[in-house]
């Protein structure tokens, strides 16, 4: 079984700033990774995916997110952000061997982004 | 870009009435998702429907829960007696065939079920 922590509930920061919100996982098996933006009244929609190569990959918007498999751990990272970065960020994860791939999502990050 | 639909965007339903969420997935996409969301908590896997039946469903997904692919574009998700805490939002989520399963999920926008 899997199972992501967000280690952070809330991430309030300034414009401009640069931001990383955190993301662990566990699992027995091999993973894809992935990092979900929620804007207010709107659906989950895919900022970037990890799932083999590269331990840094790089989405929408500006984000990026690195793999690190001896921690376990996804963050995403921005250098800058802007106002309409101000969201909910959900980090998941989903076994890379089933064919289903059920998505496990942690609790969610929201991000406050201040002027 | 295609997306994933759902309606309605907001349904409010008595206790122990039946209601019906409606999803059209992308057209080409084979794997099919609910998921829930109650309020100020994680998004929580329900089932998951492929090749007309479901593959995997999670404690969840009871014997009040139904789902369905009635005319190969909608696919349905039935509470047959809803309870209260069936409040919550419902996404629907759908996925194109990948080696490995390596394509990602794409999400509607969701549908806010109320239980009064």
């Amino acid at each position: 079984a899997q199972s992501v922590t967000q280690l952070d509930s809330q991430v309030p920061v300034f414009e401009e700033a640069p931001v990383e919100l955190r993301c662990n996982y566990s699992s027995s098996v091999s993973v894809y990774l992935f990092w979900y933006v929620q804007y207010p009244n709107q659906g989950l929609q895919l900022l970037l995916k990890y799932l083999s190569g590269s331990t840094l990959v790089k989405g929408i918007n500006g984000f990026e997110a690195e793999f690190n498999k001896s921690q376990t751990s996804f963050h995403l990272r921005k250098p800058s952000v802007h106002i309409s970065d101000t969201a909910e960020y959900f980090c998941a994860v989903s076994d890379s061997a089933g064919g289903y791939n059920k998505l496990i999502f942690g609790a969610g990050t929201r991000l406050a982004v201040h002027p | 870009e295609p997306e994933v639909t759902q309606t309605p965007s907001h349904q409010v339903t008595q206790m122990g009435q039946e209601v019906i969420l409606r999803c059209v997935p992308i057209s080409n996409h084979l794997y099919f998702y609910w998921y829930r969301q109650i309020l100020g908590q994680k998004v929580e896997f329900l089932v998951s429907f492929y090749n007309n039946e479901i593959s995997e469903k999670s404690e969840i997904f009871d014997d009040q829960f139904s789902v369905e692919r009635p005319d190969g574009s909608n696919f349905t998700l039935k509470i047959r007696s809803t309870k209260l805490e069936d409040s919550a939002m419902y996404f629907c989520a759908s996925r194109a065939v990948g080696q490995g399963g390596n394509q990602p999920q794409h999400f509607g926008d969701g549908t806010r079920l109320s239980i009064l």
